[in-house]
């Protein structure tokens, strides 16, 4: 499809409990992006995906944070143990390509309350 | 270190006004440059894309510019109408990584 899809919406999860988050990019789509918007309009980058392969997860909290793009699944964003401040919206994005010529399409975001 | 910069931060216009949103980047080499909307509560709708080649870009009532070499983009947007109230955010795709940096956003209220 033409549109990058997020599941689920809402989730709220308990500090401490796992939370895990879905994405199917656009179909021929080569590169995958997450990002977390916290505090309104503040977004960071947390890693990106070129095809099944990991391509830049220098914004990974890798101690609690895991991703992953497999073949033939939704990409996964998954976090372990969650904390208070792990509250936010997660988005993923996808591009053709990842450089110049081309834009990112967001997905609707996933919104994760940890309470 | 790549930083978007956007101004104003809020601005509540009549309707019917035209209208500029500011954003300014620091480090010039950047692959393109996107305007975005976000409704609350919603996702990212891409408005502009600008390659790094290009000066601007038009669609319908948007226009964009890119100037580079001053690090400076404009939104500009004609004979606003209440529904396009709502945050628009600029981010540049800077680096090898091809990650988006964004800027803070500029909420944009128009008054019916």
């Amino acid at each position: 499809g033409e549109e990058v899809a997020q599941t689920p919406k809402h989730l709220v999860r308990g500090e401490g409990q796992k939370a895990k988050l879905y994405c199917a990019p656009i179909k021929g789509h080569s590169y995958v992006f997450w990002y977390q918007q916290v505090l309104k309009n503040e977004f960071k980058f947390l890693i990106s995906f070129q095809n099944e392969n990991v391509f830049d997860e220098t914004g990974m909290p890798k101690e609690r944070f895991s991703a992953k793009c497999l073949p033939n699944s939704p990409c996964s964003l998954e976090i372990q143990a969650t904390k208070l401040e792990d509250s936010a919206v997660y988005f993923c994005a996808s591009s053709q390509t990842g450089g110049s010529g081309y834009g990112y399409t967001f997905g609707s975001g996933t919104r994760l309350t940890v309470v | 270190k790549q930083e978007v910069t956007q101004i104003p931060a809020a601005l509540s216009v009549p309707e019917g006004e035209n209208l500029v949103l500011n954003c300014s980047f620091t480090d010039s080499a950047i692959y393109n440059l996107q305007w975005f909307r976000q409704d609350p509560g919603k996702g990212l709708t891409s408005l502009l894309l600008i390659q790094s080649s290009q000066r601007e870009q038009t669609s319908g009532r948007l226009n964009a510019s890119l100037d580079k070499s001053s690090g400076r983009s404009t939104l500009y947007i004609a004979a606003s109408q209440p529904g396009d109230s709502a945050t628009y955010l600029c981010a540049a795709g800077g680096d090898s990584s091809y990650k988006l940096i964004f800027g803070s956003g500029t909420r944009l209220l128009v008054r019916p």
